[in-house]
């Protein structure tokens, strides 16, 4: 069982449209990861959130850590092949790092 | 050069076979860690290391085990390699100040391992 669940599992989108990702527990956490994979590479990490609420920008990535933390989201706006990859969120508990599955996001021109 | 480096990227081998993955890092960082990755699960925690005397056991230990052989090596054996350890293994390097949280995992790039 996922202590992490993300969905969807996959997206495929056009160029220039805007995508939204979602990591949901049933725990708390003390803070909440956000990585992106490419092929045939490790998972590199693109936000830290640690406070409920908190909203993070990055460039044209938005991330939002839930009131209670125990969810979040990704939102990306206007998406370029470039974003093309599998997004991953990590929960902060118990002095450990829990994975969700991941969101496979496909972007085509 | 890669700060975290995995040997071999791929490797195929055989049930009953041993089989050693092996990680190194130049980013000076206390803690290592050792994921496996499958499709439709994510990164499971294999085991972990906060230093060369401190070494933990992850989610899905069994059927492996490890050696920290100084701060920047770190390797993971497979005694007797079944199929079902097919996936792709990942290292990974943090740093230590924070004392409960684990902080941004740097990983290496993958080995991908086959066990026919």
């Amino acid at each position: 069982t996922q202590l992490l669940e993300q969905s969807p599992q996959f997206l495929s989108i056009q160029e220039g449209e805007n995508l939204t990702v979602y990591c949901n527990s049933s725990s708390v956490f003390s803070s909440l990861q956000w990585y992106r994979q490419e092929p045939g590479e490790g998972p590199v990490l693109l936000v830290t959130v640690v406070t409920g609420g908190e909203v993070k920008k990055l460039k044209r990535l938005t991330f939002q850590f839930g009131d209670a933390r125990k969810d979040s989201s990704l939102h990306i706006t206007a998406a370029q092949p470039g974003d093309t990859g599998l997004y991953l969120c990590a929960g902060n508990g118990w002095g450990k790092l829990q994975f969700g599955a991941g969101t496979q996001v496909v972007v085509t021109p | 050069d890669a700060d975290v480096t995995q040997t071999p990227r791929n490797r195929i081998t055989k049930t009953g076979k041993r089989i050693m993955l092996e990680c190194s890092q130049t980013k000076g960082h206390d803690r290592m860690y050792w994921y496996r990755q499958d499709p439709g699960l994510g990164l499971r925690l294999i085991y972990y290391s906060f230093d060369v005397k401190d070494i933990n056991k992850g989610e899905i230990s069994d059927g492996y085990s490890v050696s920290r052989q100084a701060q920047a090596k770190f390797s993971l054996s497979l005694e007797s390699a079944i199929p079902n350890q097919t996936a792709l293994y990942f290292c990974a390097t943090s740093d230590s100040r924070d004392r409960v949280n684990t902080g941004e995992l740097f990983f290496g790039e993958g080995s991908r391992l086959t066990v026919l």
